[in-house]
């Protein structure tokens, strides 16, 4: 079972600034399944890259995702006041789904 | 437009059942599989049940296997999740969501609130 542990917890930014979300699993997967999802409060939680690098339809080009392996990253580049929220990343097994724990993005 | 409506949550005691519903709209339903996914409150998300497009294949997290069964009805356009035996554990936001095949989950509800107490 591929377990998924995002870091760092919090992550406390001022808009404008850039931001690096880090997702790590306990074996490699293919970059193929792997997702990132933004959700704000009392919202639920939105597609915002797949296949570890793509960004879904209608998603900001400052949203940015990369890595291979074991090790991936969602990258904000400029902070934007909505941008404030909780960031899930994502396996898509063969019949099942595995969030990592999130990363609070808040504002500084 | 993709629409996916839940309901049937509410407040329910322990070692009782509840039947959720998945109401579906803007696209072709029969073609998609579909998840059920949890977030307790103030935690992070949880996958609960997979099914696939014509419901002959169906996956559980081990958390609810043997108390929860997931259905649907593509006649309807409706997604089901029938939950026995809860536990107070079981208290979360219930999502339906669509799947992407081999990549995430593409359209979700807005979710409905399962609360098991006494």
């Amino acid at each position: 079972e591929i377990v998924l542990t995002q870091s760092p917890g919090t992550l406390s930014l001022s808009p404008g600034e850039r931001a690096t979300l880090s997702c790590r699993a306990s074996q490699s997967v293919s970059s193929t399944y792997l997702a990132w999802y933004q959700q704000k409060p009392g919202q639920a939680p939105r597609l915002l890259i797949y296949d570890a690098s793509r960004r879904a339809t209608g998603i900001p080009d400052r949203f940015s995702g990369s890595g291979s392996g074991t090790d991936f990253a969602l990258t904000i580049s400029r902070l934007e006041t909505e941008d404030f929220a909780v960031y899930y990343c994502q396996h898509h097994g063969s019949s099942s789904l595995t969030f990592g724990g999130g990363t609070k993005v808040e504002i500084k | 437009q993709v629409q996916l409506v839940e309901s049937g949550g509410g407040v329910v005691q322990p070692g009782r059942s509840l039947r959720l519903s998945c109401a579906a709209s803007g696209f072709a339903f029969s073609n998609y599989g579909m998840h059920w996914v949890r977030q307790a409150p103030g935690k992070g998300l949880e996958w609960v049940a997979l099914i696939s497009y014509t419901g002959s294949n169906k996956y559980y997290a081990d958390s609810v296997k043997g108390r929860f069964t997931v259905s649907r009805d593509n006649s309807k356009n409706t997604l089901y999740l029938q939950m026995n035996s809860l536990r107070a554990e079981d208290t979360a936001v219930y999502y339906c969501a669509r799947d992407w095949t081999l990549t995430g989950a593409d359209y979700w509800g807005q979710g409905t609130l399962v609360t098991v107490s006494s």
